[in-house]
Formats: structure tokens, C-alpha cells, sequence
């Protein structure tokens, strides 16, 4: 296990058409984030996981936006009838509470999976 | 909720210098305040994080300086070098939820 994994790297789409990304968290990590990102901004945060439970979904995401994470390990971020202003980076992050140590939530990064819409 | 501001937005020093990156947070909760740094086009990276039970932390050149009564934590730079160029993003959090700043491009200048 060298950290999370997101795949694909890059993908191009033309508007319209679906578009799904996979997380691979840290293994003994329970917690599970995806962000998106946009040049020169901050993550902004999508949706949290605490194991298979969604726990929170932001309001900035529209119904085209789903995400999964069916076995509490991987995860799945689906975007429907893409829309150019969907095109950035989308970062998955992972964190563990179970470290024993309140108060800290250590996230790990993905690459990102960088997103364009034609 | 909660509120993570953070200044300057771009800062540019000369290298050898210092650089100092100051972050105010809103909700009182808030124990749990770490650092990232995020060169171009690579993922964020944790670099130095500090909890609400301490008021200093240091590696190497790296710092961290959290006043909780006046809810403001900093981030100091010292005998910077060309690889500290890059964004760098404070955060606040009190649960699973981690607050971001909107970041600080730190300049290295030859």
C-alpha cells in the first residue's frame, strides 16, 4: 500500500457524457473524502465517508454528482450530463480515527483525477 | 460554522529569509490545525500540524504557533529555499471536517 490511488490521471469529455472516477484510500484508512479543486483555489470539499456511510454531502453538489464507497474500501465519484464548469482536478483524501488520538485528522492526498469538459 | 481565514494571499521573499503565513479560525471547538503544501499540478502534502493542547511546534525549518485565545495560528518559514515555492493552505477542524484557508503562494526569490 503506498498511499491512495486515483484513476484515470486525465480525463477528457465533451459535455454531456458521464464520467466516473475511482479512489483506492490508504487500507487502514476509514475515513474517506473527495474534493474537487480549481486553478488558484482551494480544495473544496464534495462528500465524506466514514467507512460505506455517506455521512455528508456538501449543497455546493448537484444531483449529477454521486459517489459510493459500497465495501468501505474503494469509492466511486460519478458525474452525469457533465457540464464545462465541472472541469477540474477532483482530489480523494483518507484519514484514519482510530490512531487513538483525539482531535487530529490527518488527510492523505491522492494525485487527483484532472478533469476537462469540451 | 466554521470560518478559516488566511494572509496573505501571495507572499514573496527573498531566499534566505523568512516567511510567515498567519491563519484566524472562528469556531472555538476547533482543536486540530495542519498545514499543507501543494506545489503545482502535485497533490496537497501535510507538512506540520499542531492540536489545540500545545502552542508551538517546530521541524527543522518549519513552525507552528497556535494562540487559542485569540483563535490565530501561524506558519514560519525560516533560511527559505527555492523547493518552498509553492501554495500553502492552513485548516481548522473539530470533527471529521477539515475548514481550509484559501491559501498563500509563497515566492522564493534568487
Amino acid at each position: 500500500d503506498t498511499g491512495v490511488s486515483q484513476n484515470p490521471r486525465h480525463k477528457i469529455t465533451k459535455r454531456g457524457q458521464n464520467v466516473t472516477f475511482r479512489c483506492d484510500p490508504i487500507s487502514e484508512h476509514n475515513r474517506l473524502y473527495w474534493y474537487r479543486q480549481t486553478l488558484g483555489q482551494g480544495p473544496e470539499f464534495l462528500t465524506y465517508f466514514q467507512n460505506e456511510a455517506q455521512l455528508e454531502k456538501s449543497r455546493l453538489l448537484s444531483d449529477r454528482f454521486s459517489a459510493e464507497r459500497p465495501k468501505g474500501s474503494f469509492s466511486t465519484l460519478e458525474i452525469q450530463r457533465t457540464e464545462q464548469g465541472d472541469s477540474a482536478m477532483y482530489l480523494c483524501a483518507s484519514s484514519s480515527n482510530r490512531d487513538g488520538v483525539s482531535g487530529a485528522n490527518v488527510l492523505t492526498f491522492g494525485a487527483g483525477s484532472r478533469l476537462t469538459v469540451l | 460554522g466554521e470560518n478559516v481565514e488566511q494572509h496573505p494571499s501571495t507572499l514573496s521573499v527573498q531566499e534566505g529569509d523568512s516567511a510567515v503565513i498567519k491563519c484566524t479560525y472562528s469556531d472555538s471547538a476547533s482543536n486540530y490545525f495542519p498545514w499543507y503544501k501543494q506545489e503545482l499540478g502535485k497533490r496537497p502534502q501535510l507538512i506540520i500540524d499542531i492540536r489545540s493542547n500545545v502552542g508551538e511546534k517546530k521541524d527543522q525549518r518549519i513552525a507552528v504557533t497556535l494562540n487559542k485565545t485569540a483563535k490565530h495560528f501561524s506558519l514560519h518559514i525560516t533560511e527559505t529555499q527555492p523547493e518552498d515555492s509553492a501554495v500553502y493552505f492552513c485548516a481548522a477542524s473539530s470533527n471529521y471536517q477539515l475548514i481550509w484557508g484559501a491559501g498563500t503562494k509563497l515566492i522564493i526569490k534568487p
